[in-house]
């Protein structure tokens, strides 16, 4: 597609579920970010991977976020036994090189009950 | 200025005027500099960038200044459109170039 694409665009979770989002780079683009954005905060970063290698993972709150890139094009981040505290816009932005212009997603609205 | 809780900054502005949205950031070893715009239920569209090389840099109706030495960045809007509205994100780069976003203002233009 012409840009990044995320699904779901919204989800609805109890807590204690399991979930996974999914995000779809533009097409040759070597570098991968997820962010998590609070209500009227700024995105705050997650996790990086550059293909398929996850160079930086020091964002990821606890052990229950886990993001794979294992082929170094889609990307999914799960979150295990989610939280309300978990209640966020998960956005992923894609770039060409390294370090350059990030063109996001439109997000993934998470919403735990 | 500054805001507590869910209240981000805001800049209200007519429709024609020129607006400057200000953002202060931390790390003296960022040398990258982004300016993003994101509009409600949208995720972030990157608007231009400087590096720490250049004191400042102009688009297209957007202009940035950088100054190191207090550690401030800028972003000039002129004529200031309606579709303009939306909240504006400063980010910045380290050596490891993983963007930084600071906390955002909103601008608001009045027809």
């Amino acid at each position: 597609g012409a840009g990044v694409s995320q699904s779901p665009r919204y989800k609805v979770a109890k807590r204690g579920q399991d979930v996974a989002l999914r995000c779809d780079p533009i097409s040759g683009h070597v570098s991968l970010f997820w962010y998590q954005q609070a209500l009227g905060q700024g995105p705050e970063f997650l996790t990086y991977f550059q293909n398929e290698a996850q160079l930086d993972k020091s964002g990821l709150p606890s052990d229950r976020f886990f993001a794979e890139r294992p082929e170094g094009s889609v990307s999914t981040l799960k979150i295990q036994r989610t939280q309300q505290e978990d209640s966020a816009v998960y956005l992923c932005a894609s770039s060409l090189v390294a370090i350059g212009e990030l063109f996001f997603g439109e997000g993934s609205r998470l919403t735990v009950l | 200025g500054e805001s507590v809780g869910l209240h981000l900054p805001t800049l209200s502005v007519q429709e024609g005027d020129n607006s400057i949205i200000n953002c202060a950031y931390s790390n003296s070893a960022s040398d990258y500099f982004i300016w993003y715009k994101q509009e409600s239920g949208k995720g972030p569209q990157f608007i231009i960038d400087i590096r720490s090389n250049m004191d400042k840099r102009q688009g297209q109706r957007v202009t940035v200044l950088l100054n190191k030495t207090v550690k401030h960045l800028s972003l000039q809007i002129a004529a200031t459109q309606p579709g303009d509205s939306a909240v504006y994100f400063c980010a910045e780069g380290g050596g490891s170039y993983i963007p930084t976003f600071g906390r955002g203002t909103s601008l608001i233009v009045h027809p």
